[in-house]
């Protein structure tokens, strides 16, 4: 089925640990982004890309990293785990803004950290 | 800067009621509106997508409407049902790659 791929679903990491959650799309979107959701916070924008090889941050970039080395793929790292990050995270994509399309989102990480 | 705002931020109704959800937002030079539904523990799901050229879209019981000029769109939900139960988020897109911007959202329960 075409969509965003998120995974994993679920992690626990230990402060001072790193991983990366893995997003992919198969709708040849150039558009794909991150956000994190917290209760009473909304959601809010982590990193973004518009193409392959371009990346911006977006309010949150703060202790997290992205690379879009293909159109499909735009994995969010976490170089230093800290509580601060426990969160829902969620990828979202569509086509570029001169396409009047919507988002897509992924059914979302939700990440612990101890 | 953007500012989107949903009231209420939780309703509940009784099965079988038509309902209408709100969002307002500050600027009015936006690309597309979209709607999305949450279910708990679950990510979002794509309601309808109104571009800034349209007035409404409908799609089943839902009928989403857009007024740029006073900032506003509202989804309507004809005939509610348990299943409708759900967080509601609208979102906001400006034109050019600038960041979309989501309401806080409106938590629906309807009750049997």
């Amino acid at each position: 089925n075409a969509g965003v791929t998120q995974t994993p679903k679920f992690q626990v990491l230990k402060t001072g640990q790193s991983m990366t959650l893995q997003c992919a799309q198969d709708m040849n979107h150039e558009y794909m982004s991150w956000y994190r959701q917290d209760p009473g916070m909304g959601l809010r924008l982590i990193h973004y890309s518009v193409g392959a090889g371009i990346t911006d941050q977006g309010e949150v970039p703060n202790g997290y990293n992205v690379s879009r080395s293909t159109t499909e793929d735009f994995p969010l790292r976490l170089l230093s785990a800290a509580p601060s990050q426990t969160s829902v995270y969620f990828c979202a994509s569509s086509y570029s803004s001169e396409v009047s399309t919507g988002y897509t989102f992924g059914s979302g990480t939700r990440l612990t950290v101890v | 800067k953007q500012e989107v705002t949903q009231i209420p931020a939780a309703l509940s109704v009784p099965e079988g009621e038509n309902l209408v959800l709100n969002c307002s937002f500050t600027d009015s030079a936006i690309y597309n509106l979209q709607w999305f539904r949450q279910d708990p523990g679950k990510g979002l799901t794509s309601l309808l997508l109104i571009q800034s050229s349209q007035r409404e879209q409908t799609s089943g019981r839902l009928n989403a409407s857009l007024d740029k000029s006073s900032g506003r769109s509202t989804l309507y939900i004809a005939a509610s049902q348990p299943g409708d139960s759900a967080t509601y988020l609208c979102a906001v897109r400006p034109g050019g790659y600038q960041k979309v911007t989501f309401g806080t959202g409106t938590k629906l329960q309807v009750i049997p």
